[in-house]
């Protein structure tokens, strides 16, 4: 089965850049997005079709994706950034994956 | 605005069957899919499968495959998330959110509801 993994946690100081991680077989050939998910609120996407930011998404929040790993990239990053982060991508099939989370703590 | 309001919490016994509302306004229903992603307490997102409101037609996550039934009645613009047998590890919050396109490479989740608690407990 298809997996996308993600480092469970990751710690930056305020304006230092967050680079979140997510791996999966040949994932660079299809696309990713990535969502925020802050405490007791529901998923909001900050990246789509790999790179692309919705409206309302602050400059700070890019994406990459190529070979086996997309990249969200968080540049210098705020208090308020700190989240839980999810990749999300299509399996090739019929299913949707999300990896496993990553944790932000700005401190 | 487009908004997507879901039922409210449950609580219910192992065996047992649940149905979960979402009720999608400010947009063309019928036009977009919705996605069901549930969430257990301290974990991470699981997707469940999709409905297209349009033909009914379904697609569930093999690992809910016989056990989850997704639905719709278009006039009041609703998807409903049915899901039988219960168990214990059932409790999570369930989210219904609206697939950005019908593509299977492209969708992206573009609005959630807020979500559904499930107390699944003997």
């Amino acid at each position: 089965s298809y997996d996308l993994t993600q480092p469970p946690s990751l710690s930056v100081s305020p304006g230092q850049t967050a680079s979140i991680t997510c791996s999966g077989e040949t994932l660079g050939d299809k696309y990713a997005c990535w969502y925020q998910q802050k405490p007791g609120q529901s998923p909001v996407v900050v990246i789509f079709e790999d790179s692309k930011r919705p409206s309302g998404i602050p400059e700070r929040f890019s994406g990459s994706n190529s070979g086996n790993t997309a990249t969200l990239t968080i540049s210098g990053t705020q208090a308020m950034d700190e989240a839980d982060y999810y990749c999300q991508a299509w399996d090739g099939t019929t299913e949707i994956l999300f990896g496993g989370g990553t944790k932000l703590t700005v401190l | 605005q487009v908004q997507v309001v879901q039922s409210g919490a449950e609580v219910k016994k192992p065996g047992a069957s649940v149905k979960v509302s979402c009720k999608a306004s400010g947009y063309t229903f019928i036009g977009y899919y919705m996605h069901w992603v549930r969430q257990a307490p301290g974990q991470g997102l699981e997707w469940m499968g999709r409905i297209n409101p349009k033909n009914g037609g379904t697609n569930y996550a093999q690992k809910f495959q016989g056990r989850v039934s997704m639905t719709r009645d278009t006039s009041i613009n609703t998807a409903y998330m049915e899901l039988s047998r219960l168990r214990s590890n059932d409790t999570a919050v369930y989210y219904c959110a609206r697939g950005s396109s019908n593509s299977w490479d492209l969708a992206y989740f573009d609005y959630w509801g807020q979500g559904t608690l499930l107390t699944v407990s003997s």
